[in-house]
């Protein structure tokens, strides 16, 4: 069954450096998604992103964070000048057109700022 | 605005229990979309279900069924005859009628003891 493949699984980083998450989304899905979710707390959402633009954002994704697509396959999402709030596991989804399908998400990178 | 509460934070069961989770929803769409997501120790998201607004047919899968009422806008999830492996979080999740970013609830917590 095809999936969404995050890496890394865990990334340590040292504040105010910058981290850069990857994910390869299922290869005919053409929506693209990041979530975080903070130790214990609920899934939310970061950005959306299709056709090459980002297509709805959240107000957790601010100056700090921005979104790639690289090349046709990758998906990333870049972290700024870390801090400690932003550990957190971060996830990316993706899905197909249409309303008939649903998400498909990543097992999801634990990041650890220290 | 949307909104998903998940008013149980934690469910402790023993083993072979039935068990309910609740999950109550807010949209002003008319045409909307539910999801039940388990995240077992390990982290993943493991997408259970998909339900839309017009569809409120009850669903059985095995062990597991839904209980979709948009008269109460409630969209419960039971377990039966529970097993250790079931203990996770489980997610409730709701998004529109444009089909884009997924609202979260808080989760809750299954316990299955043996």
């Amino acid at each position: 069954e095809p999936e969404v493949t995050q890496t890394p699984s865990h990334q340590v980083t040292q504040m105010g450096q910058e981290v850069i998450l990857r994910c390869v989304p299922i290869s005919n899905h053409l929506y693209f998604y990041w979530y975080r979710q903070i130790l214990g707390q609920k899934v939310e959402f970061l950005v959306s992103f299709y056709n090459n633009e980002i297509s709805e954002k959240s107000e957790i994704f601010d100056d700090q964070f921005s979104v790639e697509r690289p090349d046709g396959s990758n998906f990333t999402l870049k972290i700024r000048s870390t801090k400690l709030e932003d550990s957190a596991m971060y996830f990316c989804a993706s899905r197909e057109t249409g309303t008939n399908y649903g998400y498909t998400f990543g097992s999801g990178t634990r990041l650890t700022v220290v | 605005a949307q909104k998903v509460t998940q008013a149980q934070t934690e469910i402790s069961v023993v083993e072979k229990e039935d068990v309910t989770l609740d999950c109550v929803y807010e949209t002003r769409d008319t045409t909307y979309y539910l999801f039940w997501y388990k995240q077992p120790p390990s982290g993943e998201l493991v997408f259970l279900i998909r339900r839309n607004s017009f569809d409120e047919q009850n669903e059985i899968s095995g062990r597991y069924s839904w209980n979709f009422q948009k008269s109460t806008s409630s969209f419960n999830f039971t377990i039966t005859a529970s097993q250790v492996v079931d203990s996770a979080v489980y997610f409730c999740a709701l998004t529109g009628s444009g089909y884009s970013t997924l609202t979260f609830g808080k989760g809750t917590m299954l316990l299955v003891s043996p």
